[in-house]
């Protein structure tokens, strides 16, 4: 089992541009969360997901975009991309409440 | 979901029990306590979670007391690879989201 998988691990993108971070898991997992990490700071919520089909907004949703069209596959989207989203990400899912969550290895972003 | 209050930071010797205590003293009867850590710059990794008894893995055991404000993380014999950031939640969120404090840096010590 691979687990949780997220692609890119690094990418530099410059204002403006878009791109779509891809989490995809193989537990069968219904739970999928996104988190973002800024330096010396805790993960803060972005979105998660606790279905396929169904999508909601956690702590910091502002210029995010989610969808959950595959159970094992949640994408997460930056329309316009600006510097304050330079951080690391990280996908994290599980299979329900009395589990722990199982992270991915993180995509770092930079917005030049 | 209930806040927590844990230390910035503690040492330990390798090879010693480190005792990583964290207070959740607003804690309702159906929250679990969890424990996460962070080593440096990776994902976060699934230590252990409880409701009011106590718990233990292959990797830790977690104690919790008797009015669940409070609780602490043992790990038994304490190697350089434990060195991370610990975090204690607590949660019943019925959309089963986690949130993140600073946690508490455990650097061991050779």
């Amino acid at each position: 089992n691979a687990g949780v998988t997220q692609t890119p691990k690094f990418r530099v993108l410059k204002t403006g541009q878009s791109m779509t971070l891809l989490c995809a898991q193989d537990m069968n997992h219904e739970y999928m969360y996104w988190y973002r990490q800024d330096p010396g700071m805790g993960l803060r919520l972005i979105h998660y997901s606790v279905g396929e089909g169904t999508t909601a907004k956690g702590e910091v949703p502002d210029g995010y975009n989610v969808s959950r069209l595959k159970k094992q596959n949640f994408l997460l989207g930056l329309e316009s991309a600006a510097p304050s989203q330079t951080s690391v990400y990280f996908c994290a899912s599980n299979a329900d409440r009395g589990n722990g969550y199982t992270f991915g290895s993180g995509t770092r972003l930079t917005v030049v | 979901d209930a806040k927590t209050t844990q230390p910035t930071s503690m040492d330990c010797a390798e090879g010693r029990a480190a005792n990583l205590p964290c207070n959740h003293s607003t804690i309702s009867g159906n929250e679990y306590v969890y424990w996460y850590r962070q080593i440096h710059s990776q994902g976060p990794q699934y230590i252990i979670h409880g409701l009011k008894n106590n718990e233990t893995n292959e990797m830790a055991s977690l104690i919790i007391t008797e009015d669940r404000k409070s609780s602490t993380l043992i790990l038994p014999h304490a190697t350089l690879r434990d060195t991370a950031v610990y975090y204690c939640i607590v949660s019943r969120g019925s959309n089963y989201k986690l949130t993140f404090g600073k946690g508490t840096l455990l650097t061991v010590n050779p």
